[in-house]
């Protein structure tokens, strides 16, 4: 059983459309982070959101925390081809623990 | 600065062989992972090490694969007598702390093929 279920696996779209990737689970999280990753290199952190109802803004890039901490979403605005990657969101469920829970990553395309 | 550091970044070997991967994590960071990532699919946890505490090793696959951390610094994963399912890219990240929400950084990845 996946712990952290991401939404969808696979988006295809055209420069300038804009798209919401969702990350989902039935467990509460102290933190969640979002990473992007590109072909042949490590995932980068993209934010991280502690707050139940947190939002943050990272230019184009729009990331909610849900109010009971299990789950978030990641919109974007006005898609570019640079923002093509693999998304993921990982998860601490003990605010003490260093291991994260990764989801299966959403891969998005954008296409020029 | 520099960043994590993973070695070799390819790797080839039969099976039935054994591999060590080398991570070289960020100076001073006190908490290092190891992770496997599937073609295109998230990362599964191996291993964790943080300071001088007994690492977490609930991630390990199987008892052929062992991780060492010397020093505090360098870590090495080794599997032995591989087989075909352990290819995968295998990633190591270190953090400063181990408080949760600490920035994990990751470096490039050691992809192991075995054929």
């Amino acid at each position: 059983t996946q712990l952290l279920e991401q939404s969808p696996q696979f988006l295809s779209i055209q420069e300038g459309e804009n798209l919401t990737v969702y990350c989902n689970s039935s467990s509460v999280f102290s933190s969640l982070q979002w990473y992007r990753q590109e072909p042949g290199e490590g995932p980068v952190l993209l934010v991280t959101v502690v707050t139940g109802g947190e939002v943050k803004k990272l230019k184009r890039l729009t990331f909610q925390f849900g109010d009971a901490r299990k789950d978030s979403s990641l919109h974007i605005t006005a898609a570019q081809p640079g923002d093509t990657g693999l998304y993921l969101c990982a998860g601490n469920i003990n605010t003490n623990a260093g291991k994260s829970t990764f989801g299966d990553g959403t891969t998005l395309t954008v296409k020029p | 600065g520099a960043g994590v550091s993973q070695s070799p970044s390819n790797k080839v070997t039969e099976k039935g062989k054994d591999v060590e991967l080398r991570c070289d994590p960020i100076s001073g960071h006190t908490a290092l992972y190891w992770y496997r990532q599937s073609l295109g699919q998230g990362l599964e946890f191996l291993i964790y090490f943080q300071g001088n505490s007994a690492p977490d090793k609930s991630g390990l696959p199987s008892d052929r694969f062992s991780a060492e951390r010397t020093g505090g610094s360098v870590s090495t994963l080794t599997i032995q007598r591989t087989q075909q399912e352990d290819s995968a890219v295998y990633l190591c990240a270190s953090s400063f702390d181990s408080g949760g929400a600490d920035t994990q950084y990751f470096g490039p990845g050691t992809r192991l093929t075995v054929l």
